[in-house]
């Protein structure tokens, strides 16, 4: 079946760190992928996204490369914030049909001053 | 982005009672929305479909008769608790979309807590 796999966390880093959260996926055809963020007690806010192949999405420094041949969608950071604690989702959804949106289990970041 | 509205972001209610939550599309025409219960430990869980002017398809597991839905618009769709009880408390979200859009949007959530 469909699905999306991201590294659990927690995840803690120092400001101006780098930051990776792996994302891998199982989807039949050509997906589109998603980068959500989730503030404390708020709705979910789109990141960024990727429609093709090799498309590369970017937004407030991060970004994420849609790499067909390893499945995944890797979102990085060259240096964080405070403010970039948060929770991250990834997600796909499938080429054509359904609407629904696929979600891994999202990670949690918390980045100290 | 698109702009997607939730109403009321919190509530209590007392045990047995029902509770409506909203969800508007603000600047566009949502041909689907969907709504997720989201758990302590950050899971989403996908409750259910809604299409303007048809039934909601819910996911497997998810009671009908105690989470209502209606899509009466292509702009707003409701969820209504049913009497409930306080393992209903929860962290409940809805998103909207365009069948032409790759993407979703999400309303800001309702904080509901049965007592």
């Amino acid at each position: 079946g469909n699905s999306v796999t991201q590294m659990e966390g927690p995840v803690t880093l120092s400001e101006e760190a780098f930051l990776t959260i792996n994302c891998t996926y199982t989807a039949t055809g050509y997906p589109s992928l998603f980068w959500y963020v989730q503030y404390p007690g708020e709705g979910l806010q789109l990141l960024l996204k990727a429609t093709k192949a090799d498309d590369k999405g970017s937004n407030k420094g991060f970004e994420a490369t849609y790499r067909k041949e390893t499945t995944s969608f890797h979102l990085e950071k060259g240096s964080v914030q405070v403010s970039d604690s948060a929770v991250y989702f990834c997600a796909l959804r499938l080429e054509g049909g359904s609407e629904k949106l696929v979600f891994g289990k999202g990670t949690k970041l918390t980045v100290n001053p | 982005g698109a702009v997607v509205s939730q109403h009321p972001s919190r509530v209590i209610c007392k045990s047995g009672t029902s509770v409506k939550i909203e969800c508007r599309s603000l600047d566009f025409q949502a041909t689907t929305m969907f709504w997720y219960r989201q758990f302590p430990k950050k899971s989403l869980m996908l409750m259910a479909t809604s299409n303007e002017g048809s039934k909601a398809t819910y996911e497997q597991g998810v009671e009908k008769d105690k989470f209502l839905i209606n899509h009466a618009s292509l702009t707003l769709s409701t969820l209504t608790v049913t009497s409930a009880h306080p393992e209903d408390s929860s962290f409940y979200i809805c998103s909207a979309t365009r069948r032409v859009w790759p993407e979703a949007f999400f309303g800001q959530g309702t904080r509901l807590t049965v007592v």
